[in-house]
């Protein structure tokens, strides 16, 4: 089975923080994503990577940016944290060629910033 | 704009009803995914829909994809406890590998 692991399930940071989401995947998958999930906005998609050092922009990527230097590891990064990043952030892989292939999710880390 | 919309957004049934749930959009999809999500875990995927017209089943749950790969639904029949959680549809968008997802439908199943 496929493991995606986030480093933390409950976080707590203060404003202006600089705050690091880690995720890593053990199945050598190609793609990773990171997502914020938000009550009637549902996953809306932050940052994915399709290869170690290449990224793109989701469609929320502002005040946020990521690093990929290894394959099976996907940083999220809050630069100055402020309160309305506070969320349920979610990292997903999926292993890479076609459309249609699954994405396989973390448990997510709960993000309160205060 | 939300490109996929699910409705409805929350259900509360009693055990061994049946219910139906939707994912409609204005915009064609190669294909769409249904996911589950429990409280406090990732959504994981229920199935995978490609072609206009399929009909996917697993066990209790039917997955429908429109003719026009516009819109799918998902039927429970008989629905169980187990069957508790958030149900999200998700479709590629962009020829890209980004992931449009729905608002999601919340179900509870009241034993």
């Amino acid at each position: 089975d496929v493991k995606v692991t986030q480093s933390s399930r409950y976080l707590v940071k203060r404003t202006g923080e600089k705050v690091f989401l880690e995720c890593v995947q053990d199945m050598d998958h190609e793609n990773m994503f990171w997502y914020r999930q938000d009550p009637g906005l549902g996953l809306r998609l932050i940052y994915f990577s399709y290869d170690v050092k290449m990224k793109e922009k989701g469609d929320i990527p502002e005040g946020y940016s990521v690093s990929r230097e290894k394959k099976e590891r996907f940083s999220l990064i809050l630069e100055s944290a402020s309160t309305n990043q506070t969320s349920m952030y979610l990292c997903a892989s999926s292993l890479g060629r076609g459309f249609n292939q699954p994405q396989h999710f973390g448990d997510g880390t709960r993000l309160s910033i205060l | 704009t939300q490109l996929l919309e699910q409705s409805p957004q929350f259900l509360s049934i009693q055990e061994g009803e049946n219910l139906t749930v939707y994912c409609n959009s204005s915009s064609v999809f190669s294909s769409l995914q249904w996911y589950r999500q429990e409280p406090g875990e990732g959504p994981v995927l229920l199935v995978t829909v490609v072609t206009g017209g399929e009909v996917k089943k697993l066990k209790r749950l039917t997955f429908q994809f429109g003719d026009a790969r516009k819109d799918s639904s998902l039927h429970i029949t008989a629905a169980q406890p187990g069957d508790t959680g958030l149900y999200l549809c998700a479709g590629p968008f962009g020829g890209t590998y980004k992931y449009i997802f729905g608002t999601g439908t919340r179900l509870k199943v009241l034993a």
